[in-house]
């Protein structure tokens, strides 16, 4: 079974500008969640999609929002990118089942200059 | 606000010896907690989960222990191998029956060969 894929793996944007990333979760899961990950401040929770609905949403500006498609691969999109978005952005997907174990992507690193 | 802290950023440890991971968290409401494993370049992996109603789970070499009371948990790694040394994170469920999981900061684990 192939596992969480997300690209880009690496992204470089400038301030102001706009970005999205793309997540496909293992064939068969309907929960996707999206992480950021900084230096020293461990995995950020950002928001949980569950077929194709915001379930679950971070402490994140409105900058960031994401969407969930019906084959349940999602998208997170960041506007007006600032020099403090540059992270690693993970995603996990997760079996319908409530709770349990999540199952993570690579990530993609952004960087904004 | 970190509601799931790991103190100890780092920690060595000689092979074959014991490896204990620490982790507090303050929120009384968290019933279900994780632990999950990070190589660089790779998002992280599952390794061990324990719901708030018991206060042991083995798997193998691994082992969480939950001590509600102290609103701590811990994870132990016996015997620990040189291939254990990764960043460890430990997350709680912050929504009950959701995958809004919060996460430590990560402590990282070297095993001295």
């Amino acid at each position: 079974k192939a596992g969480v894929t997300q690209t880009p793996r690496y992204l470089i944007k400038t301030r102001g500008q706009q970005v999205t990333l793309s997540c496909s979760p293992i064939s068969g899961h309907r929960s996707v969640s999206w992480y950021q990950q900084t230096p020293g401040q461990g995995l950020q929770f950002l928001f949980e999609y569950f077929s194709e609905t915001q379930r679950n949403k971070g402490n994140f500006p409105g900058r960031f929002s994401g969407r969930q498609f019906s084959n349940s691969r999602s998208e997170m999109n960041v506007s007006t990118l600032e020099l403090g978005d540059s992270a690693l952005y993970l995603c996990a997907s997760s079996v319908s089942a409530p709770q349990g174990e999540q199952f993570f992507g690579p990530g993609t690193r952004l960087t904004v200059l | 606000d970190q509601q799931v802290k790991q103190n100890s950023p780092s920690l060595s440890v000689q092979e074959g010896r014991i490896s204990i991971l620490n982790c507090d968290y303050t929120n009384s409401m968290f019933d279900y907690f994780l632990w999950y494993k990070k190589y660089p370049a790779e998002g992280p992996t599952f390794l061990i989960s324990i719901s708030s109603i018991k206060d042991k789970n083995e798997d193998g070499r691994f082992t969480v222990f939950l001590n509600k009371s102290a609103k701590h948990l811990s994870l132990h790694i016996v015997p620990s191998q040189p291939g254990d040394s990764a960043v460890y994170f430990c997350a709680a469920s912050a929504v009950r029956g959701t995958y809004k999981y919060i996460f430590g900061t990560g402590t990282r684990l070297k095993v001295l060969a």
